[in-house]
Formats: C-alpha cells, sequence, structure tokens
C-alpha cells in the first residue's frame, strides 16, 4: 500500500522563476493539503484541496497555486520564486470531510539560488 | 488565531532515560491533537492521534496525554533509545471538517550512548 509520494525530492531554481511539485496521495485518500516547512520551524498550512477545488488556505501569497487531478493527486505551483521560498514543501492526504488523520509524505526541498 | 508551543526546544538525554516533551496551545477549540516524528530532512510520521473527548494515547513506549482546558499535552518516552533522536512536532487540528493542523516548532531530542 503506498504512502503519500512527492516528486522531485530536491530541486534549485533561480528567482523570478517558476516551479511545480507534485503530491500522489495515500491509497484511498481524496483530500491533499500542503505545507511549507523552513529550516528549524514547524510546518505552516499553504492550502487543501477536495474534491479538485481549494478549500482552504493559509497566509500565502496567490504567487503560491494549486490543482488537485479527478485521481485525487495534487500539484503546488509558485511564480517569481524568492530566496524566502527556499523550504521543505510537504503534502499531506487525508480521507473525507472530517480529515482525521494525516498522512505525510517525504517533502520536496526547494532551494532557490 | 492559534498558536502552539513547544518545549523545550531542544534536549539531551542518555540511553535508557524517561523523557517528557511539552506542547501547549492557545485556543482550547480543537479537534484533535497529533504528536509526529521527523528525521533531519525527512516527511512527518504520525506516532500518537488524540481526540478531543480524549485523555491520552499509548503506543508502545511512547505516551501522549491531553488537557484541553488548560491548552496542554505532554509526550512521554520511556526508556529512550539512540533510534528516538529526532525532531518531534505537535499539531492541532481546529473544528470544522476543512481545519489545518497548526504545528509547534519542534524538540529536538538527542538521545545519546
Amino acid at each position: 500500500d503506498a504512502g503519500v509520494t512527492q516528486s522531485p525530492t530536491h530541486l534549485i531554481k533561480t528567482r523570478g522563476q517558476q516551479v511545480t511539485l507534485r503530491c500522489s496521495p495515500k491509497s484511498g485518500h481524496d483530500t491533499v493539503s500542503w505545507y511549507q516547512q523552513a529550516l528549524g520551524q514547524g510546518p505552516q498550512f499553504i492550502f487543501q484541496y477536495y474534491e479538485e477545488e481549494e478549500r482552504q488556505r493559509g497566509n500565502f501569497p496567490d504567487r503560491f497555486s494549486g490543482h488537485q487531478f479527478p485521481n485525487y493527486s495534487s500539484e503546488l505551483n509558485v511564480n517569481a520564486l524568492l530566496l524566502g521560498d527556499s523550504a521543505l514543501y510537504l503534502c499531506a492526504s487525508s480521507l473525507g470531510g472530517q480529515t482525521n488523520r494525516y498522512t505525510f509524505g517525504s517533502g520536496t526541498r526547494l532551494t532557490v539560488v | 488565531k492559534q498558536e502552539v508551543t513547544q518545549i523545550p526546544a531542544a534536549l539531551s538525554v542518555p540511553e535508557g532515560e524517561n523523557l517528557v516533551l511539552n506542547c501547549s496551545f492557545t485556543d482550547s477549540a480543537i479537534y484533535n491533537l497529533q504528536w509526529f516524528r521527523q528525521d533531519p530532512g525527512k516527511g512527518l510520521t504520525s506516532l500518537l492521534l488524540i481526540q478531543s473527548s480524549q485523555r491520552e494515547q499509548t503506543s508502545g513506549r511512547l505516551n501522549a496525554s491531553l488537557d484541553k482546558s488548560s491548552g496542554r499535552s505532554t509526550l512521554y518516552i520511556a526508556a529512550s533509545q539512540p533510534g528516538d533522536s529526532a525532531t518531534y512536532l505537535c499539531a492541532v487540528k481546529g473544528p470544522g471538517t476543512a481545519s489545518k493542523l497548526t504545528f509547534g516548532t519542534g524538540t529536538r531530542l538527542q538521545v545519546t550512548l
């Protein structure tokens, strides 16, 4: 039973570029949440997707956008990258409306230079 | 706005010691509280989940308690081992189906031989 899969594992981008991160949820899960974790900090909520719609959003600028596909997989897009966007991006999946227990992926390490 | 604090930020103990990690949160209107383990540069592994109506949960050498009214949770690790070395994060989920997880900044634990 595959857990949450994220790709790529590492990524280096230049300021001003755009990046797309991908997430496949755990089998049977239909809800995907994205978190940003800066070095030495706890994860910060970016947004959550359920039934292909953004259901909730954290305090992140519009440069951060996402999408959920019919197979429940999800993408996180970040435009006009800033140095401060360097972080570990974590995807978490869960089941249904209650989003009771989250399963996290191993993350994508994004470095902006 | 929910805020989660973890004390201490770092802890070093010799192998075999019992230890307690602390987590406090400002808004007692939570749905559940989860403790996670994170190894360096890796994703999150869920250790214990306590529903708001529960007082504690146990898994092996781990025991987590929750006092919702006072906004506190503790993670007790018995007979610590070097393999327990990691960062431990607590996260609270607010009420509502779409509610996000709010994380603390974690406690970095090192268990020495």
